[in-house]
């Protein structure tokens, strides 16, 4: 099966622009995850939708960050207006789903830099 | 949330077994142990889970102590590809997300 797609996987922008990071999951995953590790610090969850349904956005840093999952299938994470401590790492996960039984089923990532 | 103990890093020679530990003391009876791993350049890769008994597949083995208080990791022969950071992760609720720690970061020497 097609794993979790992310994408860009590189994106560098300046300080007040945004981003629109797109997240593909595993079809037929109902739970999609996004996480982020800043530079020297842990993987931090951000929030997680089922389907379409945020189930938990307590990670979410500010308002400055939207995210979607508009039919229950890809998600995108807009960032608006960027800031320099927004750059980092931004994954993606999915898992068929909740439970103790379930693995998450990471993407390779975005990179965001903020200039 | 259980709280886990790793050490920062290890080392292992190639084609050596590598046993790497985990003290989760507070977690609790239905927590899953979870392990995951992250490569260089890559998202975090799913290892292997288990509650009470050891667990097998193809990539590692998990012993979990009797009192579930610590468990071990253990690939049997290192390869360079399993150099990374090792995550041991205890699955508080069914519905609550992984929540990541600092890891064991894992060097594997030719």
């Amino acid at each position: 099966e097609a794993g979790v797609t992310q994408f860009p996987s590189h994106s560098v922008i300046e300080k007040g622009q945004t981003v629109t990071l797109r997240c593909d999951p595993i079809s037929g995953h109902d739970n999609l995850y996004w996480y982020r590790r800043v530079m020297g610090k842990e993987i931090k969850f951000l929030l997680h939708f089922v389907k379409e349904s945020k189930q938990d956005e307590s990670g979410m840093p500010n308002n400055r960050f939207l995210a979607e999952r508009t039919g229950g299938t890809y998600s995108t994470l807009k960032v608006q207006p960027a800031e320099l401590e927004d750059s980092g790492v931004y994954f993606c996960a999915s898992s068929l789903r909740q439970g103790w039984n379930y693995g998450y089923t990471f993407g390779s990532g975005t990179r965001l830099t903020v200039v | 949330d259980a709280k886990t103990t790793q050490p920062n890093s290890m080392e292992s020679n190639e084609e050596e077994p590598v046993h790497l530990p985990c003290n989760h003391s507070t977690i609790s009876g239905t927590d899953y142990i979870h392990w995951y791993r992250q490569l260089p350049s890559q998202g975090p890769e799913y290892v292997i889970h288990g509650l009470t008994s050891n667990v097998n597949n193809r990539m590692a083995s998990l012993a979990i102590a009797e009192d579930r208080k610590s468990s071990t990791l253990i690939l049997h022969r290192a390869t360079l590809r399993d150099a990374a950071v090792y995550y041991c992760i205890p699955k508080v609720s069914g519905n609550t997300p992984l929540v990541f720690g600092k890891g064991t970061r894992l060097s594997v020497i030719a």
